[in-house]
């Protein structure tokens, strides 16, 4: 079993519609909650961070963490074409190392 | 200057050779982490530096290796390349204090052939 699960999709949604993106994991040692936006050609760029369970909201984008459930969320609201990219979750448990899903690929459509 | 940047952006190499890849980290950061990103696939991470000292390694071979330089640039090497080396090399600098304020260059693309 992978330590981070994420359904690389893709997924196509038309413009203005709610996006939901999600990953599962097994460690339960994981603590900080990252996800990442990356545009084809460019390196990720972190968008949402989440410290332990709870909820993060940052204008249209809100992070969800359930760690009874091992499951974290991240929902785009009225997504617009410039959300198009590859949205990779990432874990770590304190330590040095980042662990990484597979990404989901997200095309907006106008 | 801000941001990481790194060197070369693209790379052709034949199996067997050995090939070295450049970081520069952003101002101010002492961290510097290497990760691998297959096509299709999220990266992993290979190893992080810290005052120039590796500080975490993650599951590759002994022909990856790397440096840190007293001015917190890095240095990735990997020798005797196989075909398998094909991917997105990411380098991300942080301060070390907040390991996940990560900031990622845009990477080189590596193609063994």
């Amino acid at each position: 079993q992978k330590e981070v699960e994420q359904d690389p999709g893709p997924l196509s949604v038309p413009e203005g519609a709610i996006v939901s993106l999600n990953c599962t994991y097994s460690n339960s040692a994981f603590q900080y909650f990252m996800w990442y936006r990356q545009y084809s050609r460019k390196g990720p760029e972190l968008l949402m961070y989440t410290y332990s369970s709870g909820n993060k909201e940052d204008g249209r984008f809100t992070a969800q963490v359930d760690k009874s459930s091992k499951y974290i969320s991240l929902f785009i609201r009225d997504s617009q074409p410039s959300d198009s990219a590859t949205y990779l979750c990432a874990m770590m448990s304190g330590s040095e190392k980042l662990v990484f899903g597979k990404g989901t690929k997200l095309t907006v459509n106008p | 200057e801000t941001g990481v940047t790194q060197s070369p952006t693209h790379l052709i190499k034949t199996r067997g050779q050995q090939v070295t890849l450049r970081c520069s980290s952003q101002s101010g950061h002492n961290t510097v982490s290497w990760y691998q990103q297959a096509l299709g696939q999220g990266p992993q991470f290979i190893f992080q530096y810290y005052r120039e000292e590796e500080n975490g390694r993650g599951n590759f071979p002994p022909r990856f290796s790397g440096l840190q330089f007293p001015n917190y640039s890095s240095e990735l090497n990997v020798n005797a390349l196989e075909l398998d080396d094909s991917a997105l090399y990411l380098c991300a600098s942080s301060t070390g204090a907040q390991n996940y304020g990560y900031t990622f260059g845009s990477g080189t693309r590596l193609t063994v052939v």
